[in-house]
């Protein structure tokens, strides 16, 4: 069965650097979201990209992300210069025709120190 | 903006008993879907079942049914037979049914089902 997958499952980093997470939705999908998760919260929106571009971000995603499509296959999440309060589980999730069903991967746990 | 409420931090079931969990939400939308998603300790989400807002009959996955009740803006999970690999956190979502509205879900903060043997 098709799946969403996500690399890394964990990063890493210092406040400051900027991470680049990875995500390859299932292939025929045209829909693609993150969603972040900080600790013992509900996971929230960021952002909704269709046909090569933003359809939709929530304010939480300001100047600081950025999203890309960068070739057929992979959906990537980049955060400028990351700060403590992005520690976070980050989920990617595509969706095909049927738009209503959104299909989560597994999660990228970053940790900024 | 919709809001998604769940009232039940936690919650605990005897296995093979039911448990139901509940959910609330507001919206001033007239069309949209409701999602019980499940997270394990994998913390992988996984989706349980779904309930269009259209239909006036309840949505049933095998041992697991909703109670969606429009009016109250109720939308209720039923684990029947509970096992122990239902343990999980259970968040409850809402997504709007109109393109103008975006696609984004709206998670409530969950609740954590203990299955105990």
């Amino acid at each position: 069965e098709p799946e969403v997958t996500q690399t890394p499952s964990h990063q890493v980093t210092q406040m400051g650097q900027e991470v680049i997470l990875r995500c390859v939705p299932i292939s025929n999908h045209l829909y693609f979201y993150w969603y972040r998760q900080i600790l013992g919260q509900k996971v929230e929106f960021l952002v909704s990209f269709y046909n090569n571009e933003i359809s939709e971000k929530s304010e939480i995603f300001d100047d600081q992300f950025s999203v890309e499509r960068p070739d057929g296959s992979n959906f990537t999440l980049k955060i400028r210069s990351t700060k403590l309060e992005d520690s976070a589980m980050y989920f990617c999730a595509s969706a095909g025709s049927r738009l209503y069903e959104q299909f989560f991967g597994p999660g990228t746990r970053l940790t900024v120190l | 903006a919709q809001t998604v409420t769940q009232s039940q931090p936690e919650m605990s079931v005897q296995e093979a008993e039911t448990v139901t969990l509940s959910c609330t939400y507001d919206t001033s939308e007239s069309d949209y879907y409701l999602f019980w998603y499940k997270q394990p300790p994998s913390r992988q989400m996984i989706l349980v079942i779904r309930q269009e807002a259209y239909k006036q009959q309840n949505a049933t996955e095998n041992r697991f049914s909703v109670n969606f009740q429009k009016a109250a803006k109720s939308f209720s999970l039923k684990i029947s037979d509970s096992q122990l690999g239902d343990a999980a956190m259970y968040f409850c979502a809402y997504r709007s049914a109109w393109e103008t509205s975006g696609s984004r879900l709206t998670f409530g903060e969950g609740t954590q089902l203990t299955v105990n043997p």
